[in-house]
């Protein structure tokens, strides 16, 4: 069974810094894309980026190019959404989805359950 | 970008009715569209990917159709289990975009 698993919620000030992670299971890591998307509180998905498990090639939104990185670790099939400094704007849900592009042209066809990110003062 | 507008933003319907929901993109996206359905509370669940091809886990009753740039999701029959919030997503370019979202409810 195809499983990703999202760390637990957090919560911190505006300045700090976060990495969030996406443990996937049941599948070839390296040959499916990882993406991420956010929620804002009561808001629609946004796309905020992806990342190729073999290669690392990695794409961005603008909106939050430079604010945001993606990373992946192959050798525990994990992939990672950092922030090197937490505005209040970034405080959402954010998940992490299996884009299952180069074999079945399917994109984001399995989801974590999200982790609620919450940023104040 | 490319800019996807989903109409319209809420949609009422009676248990057994039909529901058309609409998706257009800024630009040509072939048939790289898919429709998401998210219920309160869940992750988004991947509906419809290649404009017309539906995803494991969901019923007939469900199909998309269109191309290029004009896209539609169509629930034959809807049921109560189908309230939910639909969002159509492009991935023919980067980066990849979202429509707002349509808000189906039952009457």
């Amino acid at each position: 069974e195809v499983q990703l698993v999202q760390s637990g919620a957090e919560v911190k000030k505006p300045g700090e810094s976060l990495r969030i992670s996406c443990t996937t299971s049941g599948y070839s890591f390296h040959t499916h894309w990882i993406a991420w998307v956010r929620q804002r509180p009561g808001k629609g998905l946004e796309w905020i980026g992806i990342m190729y498990g073999s290669d690392s090639d990695t794409r961005y939104s603008p909106s939050v190019q430079g604010q945001v990185s993606i990373s992946v670790d192959k050798s525990i099939s994990t992939a990672y959404l950092h922030w090197g400094s937490l505005q209040a704007s970034d405080s959402g849900i954010y998940f992490c989805a299996r884009a299952d592009i180069v074999a079945a042209g399917k994109p984001m066809d399995v989801w974590g359950k999200g982790t609620t990110v919450t940023v104040s003062s | 970008e490319i800019v996807m507008t989903q109409s319209p933003a809420t949609l009422s319907v009676s248990p057994g009715e039909r529901a058309s929901l609409s998706c257009r993109a800024s630009q040509a996206v072939s048939t790289n569209l898919a429709w998401y359905q998210q219920k309160p509370g869940q992750a988004p669940r991947l509906l419809i990917y290649a404009a017309s091809a539906r995803a494991t886990g969901f019923p007939a009753t469900f199909s998309g159709s269109g191309s290029e740039t004009e896209f539609t999701l169509t629930i034959s029959s809807l049921q109560f289990e189908d309230s939910a919030v639909y969002y159509c997503q492009q991935y023919n370019h980067w980066p990849w975009t979202f429509g707002q979202g349509t808000k189906v409810e039952i009457k």
